[in-house]
């Protein structure tokens, strides 16, 4: 198995542009969680889907962050606009009930 | 609510010296305990888990066991290598919370020569 994939590794933007990381999960898992890590804030959950549903986006930071999983395979998380405080490093990790998280190697976001 | 607390960082050791991080936990239920290693530039890894209390979790050298009574999973390894340096994050599932994850803010470790 490939594992978790994540794209891009590497995102370099403009304030006020819109972003878009993708992610897809093991195959078989139903459970799909994006996080953010930062230096001051540790990981931060953002959101999490359950058989492509989404459970709890209470982390979402505000409206300009989205995340849309439009089948088991394929998910995105959107900020619109991002803005220079967005930049982090952002996680998606995949699970089967009951088994422990797999991770992505994650997207570098920088905006400037 | 379930929580994780887990030493501030960052440690700091020689080569070959013992290792102890500690975890203590806060959850309702029985939750499963996991160790997780994040390598610098890379995503985080399962390193060990435990599922039921006074399990064992181990792997690479590292060791952590599930104390109910004390609510702790520490990791500990024997004699740690330039190679183990990266951060350590502690963890619980609880079934009371689906399949959420809640992370301690990890521990830094540096080893070196």
């Amino acid at each position: 198995d490939a594992g978790v994939i994540q794209s891009p590794r590497h995102e370099v933007t403009e304030m006020g542009q819109e972003v878009t990381l993708r992610c897809k999960p093991i195959s078989g898992h139903n459970s799909l969680f994006w996080y953010r890590q930062t230096m001051m804030r540790g990981l931060e959950l953002l959101i999490y889907f359950n058989n492509n549903v989404p459970i709890d986006d209470s982390g979402m930071p505000e409206d300009r962050f989205s995340a849309k999983m439009p089948n088991a395979s394929f998910s995105t998380l959107k900020i619109q606009p991002s803005e220079p405080r967005d930049s982090a490093v952002y996680f998606c990790a995949s699970t089967l009930t009951g088994y422990g998280y797999t991770f992505g190697s994650g997207t570098r976001l920088t905006v400037v | 609510g379930d929580s994780v607390t887990q030493m501030e960082g960052p440690v700091t050791l020689s080569e070959e010296a013992f290792l102890t991080i500690n975890c203590t936990y806060t959850a309702t239920g029985y939750p499963s305990l996991f160790w997780y290693v994040q390598y610098p530039g890379e995503g985080l890894q399962l390193l060990l888990k435990a599922t039921k209390a006074d399990d064992k979790g181990s792997n690479k050298g590292f060791e952590a066991t599930y104390r109910k009574e004390t609510t702790s999973f520490h990791l500990e390894k024997g004699s740690v290598q330039v190679s183990d340096s990266a951060v350590y994050f502690c963890a619980l599932s609880s079934p009371n919370t689906g399949n959420q994850f809640y992370f301690g803010t990890g521990t830094s470790l540096t080893v070196i020569p």
